[in-house]
């Protein structure tokens, strides 16, 4: 089966560095994106990996182990700002995709 | 400003009205999107458009009825909804011939159903 899994709540403070992960599990793997959502607002692309390795964009980075099922979003020198919910999502083999129920990053000063 | 833009922003309606949802992207993308977001839930899609074509439909309750009239607009008409289909509904659009990740959403219409 599928299925993909990630925190429902994490806490962090101003200027520090805060990993938000995902796990997932699936037979097809076309890549994993990661969304970001503030309240109230449309999900906003952040990052794609389909190959193993650390991508970097700024603050954010993403990181993917296609062995291991796992990703992680780095964000680093946190602002206020960043307080919004973390939507991870797989591309399965059918070119479908599979989406994680979201982790709100709660930012205090 | 994503480039796709959802009307209303809220909707309440009862059980036995009918109303309609629209969207529109500015961007020139080819396929449009409805997904339903419930509170502490993945997103669920529902239909899939691809140069007007449906091309997706994920067993969605036959109250819901999708309408592409061309690239640019969609529309999700509603008619004899029930409490649970309380939502915020997200249009989305991508670009290119395959399916793409690489999604641009709208900031959703939040529906009530009383």
């Amino acid at each position: 089966g599928q299925n993909i899994d990630q925190p429902t709540e994490m806490t962090a403070t101003e200027g520090a560095i805060v990993q938000i992960n995902c796990t997932y599990q699936t037979s097809g793997f076309n890549g994993l994106f990661w969304y970001q959502q503030h309240a109230g607002e449309a999900p906003t692309f952040l990052s794609y990996n389909v190959l193993d390795g650390l991508e970097e964009k700024g603050r954010f980075s993403s990181f993917l182990s296609r062995s291991k099922g796992y990703s992680y979003l780095l964000l680093k020198e946190l602002q206020m700002k960043d307080s919004a919910s973390y939507l991870c999502a797989f591309m399965d083999s059918n070119y479908q995709l599979i989406w994680g129920a979201g982790t709100k990053l709660i930012i205090k000063p | 400003e994503t480039g796709v833009t959802q009307t209303p922003r809220h909707l309440v309606m009862g059980m036995t009205n009918k109303k309609s949802l629209k969207c529109e992207q500015h961007l020139g993308h080819n396929a449009m999107y409805w997904y339903k977001q419930s509170a502490k839930k993945p997103l669920e899609l529902m239909f899939v458009y691809n140069f007007k074509e449906q091309t997706e439909n994920n067993s969605v309750p036959s109250r819901f009825s999708p309408e592409c009239p061309n690239s640019s607009h969609l529309f999700l008409h509603l008619h004899t909804l029930q409490p649970e289909d309380s939502a915020l509904y997200l249009c989305a659009s991508s670009q290119g011939e395959k399916v793409t990740g690489e999604l641009f959403f709208g900031e959703g219409s939040r529906l009530t159903v009383l």
